[in-house]
């Protein structure tokens, strides 16, 4: 019974360049969110998806910034033209209820460097 | 909106004894949960403990517990019987409306 799997645990990147980050929710798991952390900071919340919905995006930057839960397959965050300000690290989570927040599980994150 | 303070940077505690983590938070929310989550050098984020807002007795799971005063909205964790695994940083976000706020954290460390 694998938990919320995340990879690359590692990805290096040129300003300019797009990054992809992968997030499998846990098995029976239907909604997936998004948080960014900055070095010596709390996470903060990006985006919450179900399958082929975007439920709430409020915490994603406007522009360069996406995010997708296809019905197969793992849910994508997306950064076009990445700068230097977008290194942090990135958590996924995924949990089977919704709407009163019952704490989710989180995957181990990936570490966004932008050279 | 929902805001976490977190105002003790670092802590330290000897190995065997008792810490408590302050956290203190604000919410417009009437229905919301409340969570401390241990970050250890890893990086994973682990549930240490989980609390309903509506719910008064206060939680405990093994060696941690919280002292939940909501007219104070203060929310701390108690660590009895500190180990050194223990050793990491501390979240205490609220959660309402399947968004988590966290505050900057709280550095433990466990002197052997």
């Amino acid at each position: 019974n694998a938990g919320v799997m995340q990879n690359p645990r590692h990805l290096v990147r040129r300003r300019g360049q797009e990054a992809r980050l992968r997030c499998s929710p846990m098995k029976g798991h239907s909604h997936v969110y998004w948080y960014r952390q900055l070095p010596e900071e709390g996470l903060k919340f990006m985006v919450y998806l179900q399958k082929e919905n975007i439920i709430d995006e409020s915490g994603m930057p406007k522009e360069r910034f996406s995010a997708e839960f296809p019905k197969e397959g793992p849910s994508i965050l997306r950064i076009q033209q990445v700068v230097r300000g977008d290194s942090a690290a990135y958590f996924c989570a995924s949990s089977t209820e919704t709407g009163h927040t019952p704490g989710y599980t989180f995957g181990s994150g990936t570490r966004l460097t932008v050279v | 909106a929902q805001t976490v303070t977190q105002s003790q940077p670092e802590m330290s505690v000897q190995e065997a004894e008792t810490v408590t983590l302050s956290c203190t938070y604000d919410t417009s929310e009437s229905d919301y949960y409340l969570f401390w989550y241990k970050q250890p050098p890893s990086r994973q984020m682990i549930l240490v403990i989980r609390q309903e807002a509506y719910k008064q007795q206060n939680a405990t799971e093994n060696r941690f517990s919280v002292n939940f005063q909501k007219a104070a909205k203060s929310f701390s964790l108690k660590i009895s019987d500190s180990q050194l695994g223990d050793a990491a940083m501390y979240f205490c976000p609220t959660g309402a409306n399947s968004k988590l706020t966290f505050g900057k954290g709280i550095t433990l460390s466990v002197r052997p």
